[in-house]
């Protein structure tokens, strides 16, 4: 079945320095790439997210980069701050998975050393 | 604000027992979803529903059931609660036609003892 890898699965960076979570696909339908941050006790928030028509979006500190051909795409955040610490996801939605079933990541969890 | 609820936030329950967690939107979606979180495998499909009436089952849906009566809840119910249930539930829901975007509840946490 349809499945999204996420590596890595922990990534410790220095404060004011970038992370970036790559993640793949295997869907080639897939359309539609969301990110999420999950808080500690809290339910997954979307920060970004990209549409398979379009290579790359910004937002402030974070950036979203997707290459179809290699069914790849990243996470970029730049200036990394303490408050950026949590568990981020990935994921993938395309029409073969039924409609609006999105397909997610096992998870990075992100520690920013201040 | 609209906003999506789940309850109770904390349970314990007994192997064998039926279990019902609930999930409220008021954001008047269609979509509604529920997702079991353990570690090591992100979120992984319980059930979900693209309106009233609709009910389609995930990729981890033994021994799990929802109805969707209304377009407001969408409770999930353990019928006879395994140890294996022990998790982390989230319910989610998305508007069709206007943005893929889910927007997921706080949680339950659920142990089976």
């Amino acid at each position: 079945g349809e499945n999204v890898e996420q590596h890595p699965s922990t990534l410790s960076v220095q404060e004011g320095d970038s992370a970036v979570i790559k993640c793949t696909y295997s869907d080639s339908a897939s359309n539609y790439f969301p990110w999420y941050k999950q808080e500690l006790g809290k339910g997954p928030q979307l920060i970004i997210d990209i549409r398979s028509n379009v290579g790359e979006k910004k937002d402030q500190r974070i950036a979203v980069t997707l290459n179809k051909t290699a069914k790849h795409f990243s996470l970029h955040i730049t200036e990394t701050q303490p408050e950026d610490s949590a568990v981020y996801f990935c994921a993938a939605r395309g029409t073969n998975t039924g409609g609006f079933k999105t397909i997610f990541g096992a998870g990075t969890r992100l520690f920013v050393k201040a | 604000d609209a906003e999506i609820t789940q309850s109770p936030r904390h349970k314990i329950t007994e192997t064998g027992r039926q279990v019902t967690l609930a999930c409220h939107q008021t954001w008047n979606h269609n979509n509604m979803f529920w997702y079991r979180q353990d570690l090591g495998h992100g979120l992984r499909l319980i059930h979900y529903s693209y309106g009233v009436q609709d009910t389609n089952k995930g990729e981890v849906s033994d021994g799990y059931s929802v109805s969707r009566s209304n377009t407001e809840d969408l409770p999930l119910t353990l019928e006879s609660a395994a140890s294996s249930q022990t998790s982390v539930y989230f319910c989610a829901s998305s508007n069709r036609g206007r943005t893929d975007t889910q927007y997921f509840g706080p949680g339950t946490r659920l142990t089976v003892l």
